[in-house]
């Protein structure tokens, strides 16, 4: 059974501090992806991956950076949380090639007071 | 500038009924479309994929169909059930290189 696994369900932290979120799929998918999705504005791509090392700005990126050193794990990290930062944030992956479904995560919420 | 609009933000609907779902788009040319479920405080589920050359997709009580003159897609749930109640999201591939969701519409389906 296929399996996207986020390392919190929630996380409250300090505006200043830097936050890691952790993904980790066990289907070995080339793609990966990073959302947040807020009441009203829906999913919103922050940055998705194609392969180990590669990395793609999605819509939102400002304030966030990611990261992919092994094929099933992605990692999202807020550098300096802010208060416009809390929020669910979802991790997706799929295959490469044709654009396949995603499979998503149980999302973290996030909570920066 | 680029829009995916879905039909409304909650629709509610008598068990038994078809619940008719609309995903509406300016400014993209998708070669595929999907559409998504998602229950509260989960991650969406794929339900089904249609192609730009596909007028229409079944799986079960669901139906979609595409229409790329319209930039519309319609999703039906026939025979509605109570467990059907969830939000719905369309998603359309961004020129080939990832999906954009659509806010989603959250159907109640009542007893």
């Amino acid at each position: 059974d296929v399996k996207v696994t986020q390392s919190s369900r929630y996380l409250v932290k300090r505006t200043g501090e830097k936050v890691f979120l952790e993904c980790v799929q066990d289907m070995d998918h080339e793609n990966m992806f990073w959302y947040r999705q807020d009441p009203g504005l829906g999913l919103r791509l922050i940055y998705f991956s194609y392969d180990v090392k590669m990395k793609e700005k999605g819509d939102i990126p400002e304030g966030y950076s990611v990261s992919r050193e092994k094929k099933e794990r992605f990692s999202l990290i807020l550098e300096s949380a802010s208060t416009n930062q809390t929020s669910m944030y979802l991790c997706a992956s799929s295959l490469a090639g044709e654009l396949y479904e995603q499979y998503f995560g149980p999302g973290t919420r996030l909570t920066v007071t | 500038s680029q829009k995916i609009e879905q039909n409304s933000e909650a629709l509610n609907i008598q068990e038994g009924k078809t619940a008719t779902l609309t995903c509406n788009y300016t400014n993209y040319s998708p070669a595929y479309l999907q559409w998504y479920r998602q229950d509260p405080g989960r991650g969406p589920v794929f339900l089904l994929l249609i192609r730009e050359n596909e007028k229409e997709k079944r799986k079960e009580r669901l139906k979609v169909t595409f229409d790329t003159t319209l930039k519309q897609s319609l999703f039906h749930i026939t025979a509605s059930q109570p467990a059907d109640s969830a939000t719905y999201l369309c998603a359309l591939d961004n020129y080939g290189q990832n999906f954009v969701f659509g806010p989603g519409t959250r159907l109640s389906v009542l007893p």
